[in-house]
């Protein structure tokens, strides 16, 4: 089975910090995404890469960038924490050859940022 | 632009009941719908898809037909269980290489014994 790992479950951050979100998969799959869930709205896509080193901004990439040095890994970076980014952040990957459409997403188990 | 819009929740339901969320999509081509669930705590995962108009998916007993006249994929359970609690979401996608999904805001289910 695909595993898709985010490195921390659960953080607590200070307004203004710097805050890393990692991100891992094990299935050698091109696509890779973040998605912020809250209560009322959804998932929203923030960014999502479609191959190394490539990247393309989703719907609220304002305060938010991204990193995919590897294929396996996509970080999530927030320059400065604001409180407004308090929610869960989802990571999730699939295969991304042609006709990508039908293929499955495979999330991870999210990361539930509070700053304070 | 596309976009998924399903019902509002929560829903709740006695133990054996019959349950429907109905989604309904907007999208240029021809998109592959989904259905995903998130169960307390957990990530998302899939619970079934379909990749052209008519085809119906179906898993662990819900089932969801892929309605091309009416863009609907509306998600059904003939009895749910207590366990069938979670957040449902539906989802589109256009198949081409390097696009995302696009989710509806989920709808929360709640099953009573």
């Amino acid at each position: 089975d695909v595993k898709v790992t985010q490195s921390s479950r659960y953080l607590v951050k200070r307004t203004g910090e710097k805050v890393f979100l990692e991100c891992v998969q094990d299935m050698d799959h091109e696509n890779m995404f973040w998605y912020r869930q809250d209560p009322g709205l959804g998932l929203r896509l923030i960014y999502f890469s479609y191959d190394v080193k490539m990247k393309e901004k989703g719907d609220i990439p304002e305060g938010y960038s991204v990193s995919r040095e590897k294929k396996e890994r996509f970080s999530l970076i927030l320059e400065s924490a604001s409180t407004n980014q308090t929610s869960m952040y989802l990571c999730a990957s699939r295969t991304g050859t042609r006709g990508t459409g039908a293929n499955v997403l495979t999330f991870g188990a999210g990361s539930r940022l509070t700053v304070l | 632009g596309d976009s998924v819009t399903q019902m509002e929740g929560p829903v709740t339901l006695s133990e054996e009941a019959f349950l429907t969320i109905n989604c309904t999509y907007t999208a240029t081509g021809y998109p592959s719908l989904f259905w995903y669930v998130q169960y307390p705590g957990e990530g998302l995962q899939l619970l079934l898809k379909a990749t052209k108009a008519d085809d119906k998916g179906s898993n662990k007993g819900f089932e969801a037909t892929y309605r091309k006249e009416t863009t609907s994929f509306h998600l059904e359970k003939g009895s749910v269980q207590v366990s069938d609690s979670a957040v449902y979401f539906c989802a589109l996608s256009i198949n081409q290489a390097g696009t995302a999904l696009i989710f509806g805001k989920g709808t929360t289910l709640s099953v009573s014994s």
